[in-house]
């Protein structure tokens, strides 16, 4: 199994501010991926992370956007830059572990922003 | 068009009752479709995990059938309770190692007492 803790848990911004999420796991992963779900809706992946290479983003997120470090097979950071209102949602950090053929995701961070 | 579709998008039944979510989907071939269990503030718990050639999971009061034929997968909570009420997810996996994983947009059940 994978426990996985994200911080902060909730946040409220102003607009035009970033915020990074950290996401750490208690297991080292190889694939980490960030998910974004909006009030009422399914989750949607933003990107994938894995350690040593670069994020692979999915159509309509950006890095510039979103900028994922991945420095280590414990640890994620998502930034979410520039905020706007729309960006409100919550913020999912998940890992896959193949060896189980299963995924686990954190806990989740709230963010709202004004 | 989602190619994972749930319904009902909601339902409230009564602490002690059984109830079945419906899970539809297009993704094909797939590789393994998963029920997920998320409660408010959290994330996503995972129910069960079957593959294509499975018809049926239990777990503890959960139930997910799965008919590969039709393309259609179900989940039974048996003897309901207050701590089930939760959104439930269904997730499915495509074949290939870059296949997407899609998610349904759940369907939230809440228990009265």
């Amino acid at each position: 199994s994978a426990v996985i803790s994200q911080k902060p848990s909730r946040d409220i911004c102003q607009r035009g501010t970033s915020l990074t999420i950290q996401c750490q796991v208690d297991s080292q992963v190889t694939m980490m991926f960030w998910y974004r779900q909006q009030p009422g809706q399914s989750l949607t992946l933003i990107a994938t992370a894995n350690q040593g290479s670069e994020a692979t983003y999915e159509s309509g997120f950006v890095i510039d956007k979103f900028p994922i470090s991945r420095p280590n097979l414990t640890f994620s950071t998502l930034t979410v830059s520039n905020m706007s209102p729309e960006d409100s949602s919550i913020y999912l950090c998940s890992v896959e572990v193949q060896r189980e053929s299963e995924q686990y995701f954190g806990p989740g961070t709230r963010l709202t922003v004004t | 068009k989602n190619q994972v579709e749930q319904s009902p998008q909601s339902l409230i039944i009564l602490e002690g009752k059984n109830c079945t979510l419906q899970c539809n989907y297009t993704v094909s071939p797939f590789s393994n479709l998963r029920w997920y269990k998320q409660d408010t503030g959290r994330g996503p718990v995972s129910l069960t995990i079957m593959t294509f050639s499975e018809n049926t999971k239990s777990n503890g009061r959960y139930t997910a059938t799965l008919d590969a034929d039709t393309k259609q997968s179900s989940l039974h909570i048996t003897a309901s309770q207050l701590s089930d009420s939760a959104s439930y997810i269904c997730v499915v996996r495509g074949y290939s190692s870059a296949s997407k994983i899609i998610f349904g947009s759940g369907t939230r059940l809440s228990i009265r007492p």
